[in-house]
Order: C-alpha cells, then sequence, then structure tokens
C-alpha cells in the first residue's frame, strides 16, 4: 500500500483564510519534505525537516519528532499566488536521502 | 538560480521511439543527481540516483524503461525506450554531502507519445 497518505486531496479557500495539510506514513521516516508544483510544472522546495517545526512566511510544516508518522504544512492568510499542487515526501530510513516517496498531492485553489 | 537545465521542456515520441534525455547541473555544491518520474496522474516517482561520473543504472517501469547514466560530473543522462504512456521527467540535484539534503527539481521534460 501507499506509504504516504496525502490529505485532502483537494482544497478551495478564499484568500485571507488559513488552511492545513496532512501527511501520514504508514512507517516511520526519517525526514519529510514539502514542495509546491505551480501551473507550468515547476516544483518548488518549500521545507526540509528532520524534526520539529519550520516557519517560512505565512507558511509553517511540522513533523512528529516522536512517531515519526505525519507531517503538517500550514498556509496562514492565503493568498492568490499560493494556489498550485504541493506534495509532501518522505525519506525512510532505509532508503537513501534523495529517494523520496512521495504523496499524491493536494490541489489547492486560492479564490478571491 | 538555477540550479539544473533540463531542455526541451516537451517532447513528442513516436511509439517505440527511444529518447535521450540530458540535464545539466551548473552548481557543483548539490552533486547528487536522481531522475523522477511524474504520470499523468500527477504521481511523483524516484528513479534513481547517481552520484559519480560512470554509474550506470536500469529500470523497467509500467509504461517505460529506463538507462541512466551520470556522464560527467555535471551531466546526467536518461534514455526512455518502449514508452507506451506520456509522463514528465524530472531532473533532481541535493548536496547531502554538506548537509543540504533539500531536494532540487529541474524544469522537467512532459514526453508525450505519438
Amino acid at each position: 500500500g501507499d506509504q504516504v497518505e496525502q490529505s485532502p486531496s483537494a482544497l478551495s479557500l478564499h484568500e485571507g483564510t488559513d488552511s492545513a495539510l496532512r501527511c501520514n506514513f504508514t512507517t516511520t521516516m526519517r525526514s519529510v519534505q514539502w514542495f509546491r508544483q505551480n501551473s507550468r510544472g515547476s516544483l518548488i522546495s518549500l521545507f526540509y525537516l528532520a524534526s520539529g517545526t519550520k516557519e517560512n512566511g505565512r507558511l509553517k510544516s511540522a513533523f512528529d519528532s516522536k512517531e515519526r508518522r505525519y507531517s503538517t504544512l500550514h498556509i496562514r492568510d492565503a493568498q492568490l499566488e499560493d494556489s498550485g499542487t504541493y506534495f509532501c515526501a518522505a525519506e525512510a530510513n532505509t532508503g537513501g536521502a534523495d529517494r523520496l516517496t512521495f504523496g499524491k498531492g493536494t490541489q489547492l485553489i486560492i479564490q478571491p | 538560480v538555477t540550479l539544473l537545465e533540463q531542455n526541451p521542456r516537451w517532447r513528442l515520441v513516436p511509439r517505440g521511439q527511444a529518447v535521450n534525455l540530458r540535464c545539466i547541473l551548473k552548481n557543483s555544491q548539490y552533486p547528487w543527481m536522481s531522475w523522477y518520474q511524474q504520470d499523468l496522474q500527477k504521481q511523483l516517482q524516484w528513479l534513481f540516483t547517481l552520484r559519480s561520473p560512470g554509474d550506470k543504472e536500469v529500470k523497467s517501469l509500467p509504461g517505460a524503461d529506463y538507462l541512466a547514466t551520470r556522464v560527467t560530473d555535471t551531466e546526467l543522462r536518461l534514455q526512455v525506450a518502449n514508452m507506451s504512456q506520456g509522463r514528465t521527467l524530472y531532473c533532481t540535484c541535493s548536496g547531502r554531502d554538506r548537509g543540504d539534503e533539500r531536494l532540487f527539481f529541474g524544469h522537467g521534460t512532459k514526453l508525450s507519445v505519438l
């Protein structure tokens, strides 16, 4: 089965609202990364976490340091430019740092 | 600043014909290079990680056969053969030798079957 379960699969928000995306892992993971893919297909690195939380502007991500089986991405005060598909990707303990397993993505639409 | 150069952005591939893709690393601080595929349902999947010149690997997945080669410290190649379904191939790099394990993506090459 899927090792990385991402939810929700799609989300539509109005500007100015907050949202949370989540990834659950079926096994303990060493690290997690979050990416955003725009309409042209470009994938941008948002966060790398081996534990704890990181914040960058209106984005904040957390990786459960104890069980290492889920991660969240919070978007505060959503803006139109936040639209895109968000992917989480996890590194298993035995896979190697560049070998990431991706979730199916959350398609996020921000409306005026 | 672009770390990876992948061209072209789109290729039309006649059924039964192989295609060769190149990826050029623009910053030697991120020498770990990999290939990922994204299928038509947007699922991303790791294919290969090749660190050293001369490294070569093959893999068969549903819808395509792959041969990846690390040609030089800055060039990674991928041959895609027997492709029956379209997909996008992304080159990635990371700097885990220096403790930077973030994965950076090239713009990708979208392959469509003719």
